[in-house]
């Protein structure tokens, strides 16, 4: 199942915050954070891998609650250059433990910064 | 420039057809995936290869197979293209999974925009 995310869509102005929430039915074993900008491959932002972890690249930032199975996206004075969709992917342990890096992607959030 | 290299860009096909995408990475990664991307649906995984030599089926295998050739590159082949398979195709390659890999996340190669009529 796709994990899901909230809200579909937000609108900022520069300098405003946001924050991208991403759901899962499934035991996690770790959430990326990806931006996609129109007509252009998602890029790597972060990854989470445990419990409760929050990491952090310029004013982007994450959390991750394991037992919440929950993660969420931290965006602080927002500029221009962070419109696009974000999407989070999951991954989670298979059967036999292992995922084979295998991720689930939620259905993406669009942000949309206006000067 | 290091990453994943895509090709086509653009392709369009009638139904009935077949074709190969075409994918290739210069990072020495171990895992290689196909994504395809809908509106509204985020990405999809199609198949995947944990490691050179192994393939499996992701989420939305069926009307596609797919080949390893080697550890740089992983195609995906249409044997019969529908309607239904109009998307946007993005490869995807990770250094692998498991202790000391799952640091990193996946780079992404430009995709192809695929058109069925």
């Amino acid at each position: 199942q796709q994990p899901v995310q909230s809200p579909q869509a937000v609108i900022l102005r520069e300098g405003e915050d946001a924050v991208i929430n991403c759901s899962s039915s499934k035991a996690l074993y770790s959430v990326h954070w990806y931006r996609q900008k129109h007509g252009e491959a998602p890029v790597f932002l972060m990854i989470l891998l445990k419990g409760g972890e929050q990491k952090g690249h310029e004013k982007i930032s994450a959390s991750f609650n394991e037992k919440k199975q929950q993660s969420s996206l931290y965006l602080t004075a927002s500029q221009l250059s962070y419109s696009g969709t974000y999407f989070c992917g999951t991954e989670s342990l298979g059967a036999g433990g292992t995922s084979y890096g295998k991720l689930t992607f939620g259905q993406g959030t669009i942000l949309t910064v206006h000067p | 420039n290091a990453g994943v290299t895509q090709t086509p860009k653009f392709q369009v096909l009638k139904t009935g057809q077949s074709m190969t995408l075409q994918c290739a990475q210069d990072m020495n990664h171990n895992s290689m995936y196909w994504y395809r991307q809908d509106p509204g649906m985020g990405l999809r995984l199609i198949y995947y290869s944990a490691s050179e030599g192994t393939t499996d089926k992701g989420e939305v295998p069926n009307g596609y197979n797919v080949s390893r050739l080697n550890k740089r590159e992983f195609s995906l082949r249409l044997e019969s293209a529908a309607p239904s398979q109009t998307s946007v195709y993005f490869c995807a390659s990770s250094p692998g999974w498991g202790r000391g890999k799952s640091n990193y996340g996946y780079t992404f190669g430009s995709g192809t925009r695929l058109t069925v009529v």
